[in-house]
């Protein structure tokens, strides 16, 4: 079964450099979800979308900003990065009515030299 | 949504069955218990959820007591793959909610 598609898997930048991770979710699934999981932490949710609208926010830094596209595919843009910004980032996605079961993708390693 | 309380750590036989156990006591009549692993620094895994009555599927069972206040997960074979970290997670169903992950238990299957 189609699962969750995250790119880049890895990247590495350098402090206050900018970076996109993206999101391709599980077909006719139209929501996503963003966490970030630091070193040795549980993840902690950052910020949804469904039907390309805003519906959640966590502890997003004002530095970084998210969008849903009209394919519900999802970007998750990060500015002036830091180096506590160096974390897994994992998307998920669901779809509405029921239960509404969020499905993993395999997360973007980020590091920040 | 409601906090849940689980042991930090377990161990188990490989081929025996793990009995992870998960505290609710504040759950609301409208939240589930989700129950996800994280095999190290892989993306969460979706294991089960339930309501109220039991559930089972392909890989693993959820009992959820009757007054709703506990669960206990059940691996019933467990191998050397199922050594992960796993999350009890209770939460309404529906509206794009997110998911709140504690500190969860440790599971390391002994060979």
């Amino acid at each position: 079964a189609a699962g969750v598609i995250q790119s880049p898997r890895h990247l590495i930048k350098e402090k206050r450099e900018t970076a996109t991770l993206k999101c391709y979710p599980i077909p006719r699934h139209d929501t996503v979800y963003w966490y970030q999981q630091g070193p040795g932490q549980d993840p902690q949710f950052l910020i949804s979308f469904y039907e390309k609208m805003q519906s959640d926010k966590g502890s997003i830094p004002d530095r970084f900003s998210a969008q849903q596209f009209s394919d519900y595919h999802s970007e998750l843009n990060m500015s002036s990065l830091e180096l506590g910004d160096s974390a897994l980032y994992f998307c998920a996605s669901s779809s509405q009515g029921g239960v509404e079961t969020q499905y993993f993708g395999p997360g973007t390693r980020l590091l920040v030299l | 949504d409601a906090k849940t309380t689980q042991p930090p750590s377990m161990d188990c036989a490989e081929g025996r069955a793990a009995n992870l156990p998960c505290n609710h006591s504040t759950i609301s009549g409208n939240e589930y218990v989700y129950w996800y692993r994280q095999i190290h620094s892989q993306g969460p895994q979706y294991i089960i959820h339930g309501l109220k009555n039991n559930e089972t599927n392909e890989m693993a069972s959820l009992i959820i007591t009757e007054d709703r206040k506990s669960s206990t997960l059940i691996l019933p074979h467990a191998t050397l793959r199922d050594t992960a970290v796993y999350y009890c997670i209770v939460r309404v169903g529906g509206s794009a909610r997110q998911l709140t992950f504690g500190s969860g238990t440790q599971l390391t299957v002994l060979p």
